[in-house]
């Protein structure tokens, strides 16, 4: 089951610009993670928030987690060429420790 | 992927056939977890392990099995592989579940099924 759905399913925006990627999820929460995975690659980590943190920052990502609202965004700032990827958003309910994956956003960056 | 190894990479074989595929780590993290990925559902876990010989199931495991008899060995086994399982299957490690640095994944394993 997925608890994650990623918006949009699709992006593309012209390099230099910001993207910014949203994620909804349905139950209680340990944290939330963000994830790329380049095309035919596995995943790469980028970044976790805990359900008690609201923003997070790591270089030119910026993470922000609304638990009244259930949901995440995912800021890319002056995005490049190589930010071209899928993202996903990921769940760790307070139930287990199982990640629950959402669908992804594809991001594509134009030059 | 640094610490992580899947093989092979690529498998075309055909329906009734058994399967294994294999996941290898160096960095002696207790979680192991198999997952596929198919368009449209994301990531769905099939198995996943918190020790040696120590295993379950996660959402997607009717016609799969595993092994863990070492702390860096992780098998995935189709028992008699079926079209339905053509997919992207990831391995993946972690320390504590869900915390800390998060998953750590694999390069994947393409597999067809004829």
């Amino acid at each position: 089951s997925q608890q994650g759905e990623e918006d949009p399913q699709a992006l593309s925006i012209q390099e230099g610009e910001n993207a910014t990627m949203n994620c909804s999820y349905k139950t209680s929460i340990n944290n939330l993670q963000w994830y790329r995975q380049n095309s035919g690659r596995g995943l790469v980590h980028l970044i976790l928030i805990r359900s008690n943190e609201r923003e997070k920052h790591s270089g030119r990502l910026r993470v922000t987690l609304d638990t009244s609202k259930k949901s995440s965004s995912l800021l890319i700032t002056a995005s490049r060429a190589a930010d071209t990827a899928s993202y996903f958003c990921a769940t760790v309910p307070d139930s287990n420790y199982q990640l629950i994956w959402g669908a992804g956003t594809k991001l594509i960056i134009k030059p | 992927d640094a610490g992580i190894t899947q093989s092979p990479r690529h498998k075309v074989t055909e329906t009734g056939t058994p399967v294994t595929l294999r996941c290898h780590q160096t960095e002696n993290h207790r979680y192991m977890y198999w997952y596929r990925q198919d368009p449209g559902h994301g990531l769905r876990l099939i198995h996943y392990s918190y020790g040696v010989k120590d295993t379950d199931k996660g959402e997607v495991s009717d016609g799969y099995s595993v092994s863990r008899s070492k702390t860096e060995d992780f098998l995935l086994t189709l028992e008699s592989a079926t079209s339905s399982q053509t997919s992207v299957y990831f391995c993946a490690i972690s320390e504590l579940p869900g915390q800390g640095t998060g998953y750590t994944f694999g390069s994947g394993t393409r597999l067809t099924v004829v």
